[in-house]
């Protein structure tokens, strides 16, 4: 059974202070694995989405990593505007559309 | 602009009587699909669809049809709903990338249920 594991539950931070997320995966043949942010009461908003092994993405204080194991979002310096749930999933195989959500990390940024 | 329109986006029913959740898409989409999301439980998909009249079952199908008769438009259908089923749910679309590889989805906006 495909498993998609995220750590920390949660994670309060310092603006300022750096850290990163972690997603951990069990499945066969990944096809590819997609970051989110979600706010609360709305729906999930596309960061990025990795492929294979070795890649990485970045976007402003975001930078998303994969290995065959997991992937690494990490956030420098962030600010309270980057408080937020982090949602990773993953697509595998065939099944074309099908996406198997890690559960998030809530993501706090205290000034 | 693009974007992923679900309605109604609150809806308090009773146990029992029949209700339909739309979503629609402008984006051409060939995959659409739908999730719920319940604390401590994550986003679970329940059913998604490959294009017209192809739909297939995800993680939490019990209680639960979709129908796919035009690529836009892809409603959830709850023929007898019960309390278990109070949720937010949220509908996403996606299109087919290159290599046999899903681009990114885009989410509707989320419609909460309360069945009492």
């Amino acid at each position: 059974e495909d498993q998609v594991t995220q750590s920390p539950e949660a994670l309060r931070l310092q603006e300022g202070e750096s850290s990163s997320l972690n997603c951990s995966y069990t499945v066969s043949g990944l096809r590819g694995l997609f970051w989110y942010r979600q706010d609360p009461g709305k729906g999930p908003e596309f960061l990025f989405t990795l492929y294979s092994a070795g890649e990485e993405k970045e976007k402003e204080r975001l930078k998303a990593t994969l290995t065959k194991k997991e992937s690494f979002l990490h956030i420098t310096a962030p600010k309270p505007e980057d408080s937020a749930t982090y949602l990773c999933a993953v697509q595998v195989g065939t099944s074309y559309g099908k996406l198997t959500f890690g559960q998030g990390t809530i993501l706090t940024v205290h000034p | 602009e693009a974007q992923v329109t679900q309605n109604p986006r609150y809806l308090i029913t009773v146990t029992g009587k029949k209700l339909t959740v739309t979503c629609s898409q402008n984006m051409n989409h060939e995959y659409m699909s739908w999730y719920r999301q319940d604390p401590g439980l994550g986003l679970r998909q329940i059913y998604y669809s490959m294009n017209v009249e192809v739909t297939d079952k995800g993680d939490v199908p019990e209680g639960y049809k979709v129908s796919r008769k035009e690529k836009r438009n892809f409603p959830l259908i709850l023929e007898s709903p019960s309390p278990n089923q109070t949720s937010l749910y949220f509908c996403a679309s996606s299109s087919e990338g290159t290599g046999g590889f899903n681009t990114e989805a885009f989410f509707g906006q989320g419609t909460r249920l309360t069945v009492v």
